[in-house]
């Protein structure tokens, strides 16, 4: 059974950094490209970013571009996002997901003065 | 940035009808497109892939076609459990984008 599980999520003040994991289990990590997509309160889903498997290619949606960082860790099948400089409207749940397949349940993160 | 346009933004519907949605693209996108249910306080669900095909363990009254700029996800017969937002999302180009979606509820 695939199992993608988020964490890292919190609230922290605007300008603030923060670094959300993804633990993936029940298939072969490195085999699969893998995103994450965020949903602001009541709002549709955002995609945001996209790794390879092999973490060698890396894409990103402009208004995160210099600010967030996707990685990951395929000994650990683990994904990664490292959010610099956030601001009031990156206020979402993230959520991970495998490319075409499954998605985690999700991790909210709030900035806020 | 390529645009993805759902119709409608909502339908009200009875158990046992059959609904169709639609999803229009701002440019041919081939069939990389996938849709998603999302009920809420949930994580969305992947139902289809390459406009098309199936994700595992989704039930054939869920059916997706079309190719280029437009789509369709039809569920061939409403339950209960279908009651929720549906999206459209491309994956023929970066940045990938998705619908608005499509609320489905009660009639």
């Amino acid at each position: 059974e695939v199992q993608l599980l988020e964490s890292g999520g919190g609230l922290l003040q605007p300008g603030g950094s923060l670094r959300l994991s993804c633990a993936a289990s029940g298939f072969t990590f490195s085999s699969y490209a893998m995103s994450w997509v965020r949903q602001a309160p009541g709002k549709g889903l955002e995609w945001v970013s996209t790794i390879s498997g092999s973490g060698g290619r890396t894409d990103y949606v402009d208004s995160v571009k210099g600010r967030f960082t996707i990685s990951r860790d395929n000994s650990k099948t683990t994904l990664y996002l490292q959010m610099n400089s956030l601001r009031a409207e990156d206020t979402a749940v993230y959520f991970c997901a495998k490319v075409n397949g499954d998605w985690g349940q999700g991790t909210l993160v709030t900035v806020s003065s | 940035d390529i645009q993805m346009t759902q119709s409608p933004s909502s339908l009200s519907a009875s158990v046992g009808d059959r609904v169709t949605m639609t999803c229009r693209a701002s440019q041919a996108i081939s069939n990389y497109l996938a849709w998603f249910q999302q009920k809420p306080g949930k994580a969305p669900k992947p139902l289809i892939y390459a406009a098309s095909y199936l994700q595992s363990g989704v039930p054939s009254k869920f059916s997706g076609s079309g190719s280029g700029t437009d789509f369709t996800l039809t569920i061939s017969s409403l339950q209960p459990e279908d009651f929720a937002t549906y999206y459209c999302q491309q994956y023929n180009s970066y940045p990938w984008t998705f619908g608005q979606g499509t609320k489905v509820d009660i009639k």
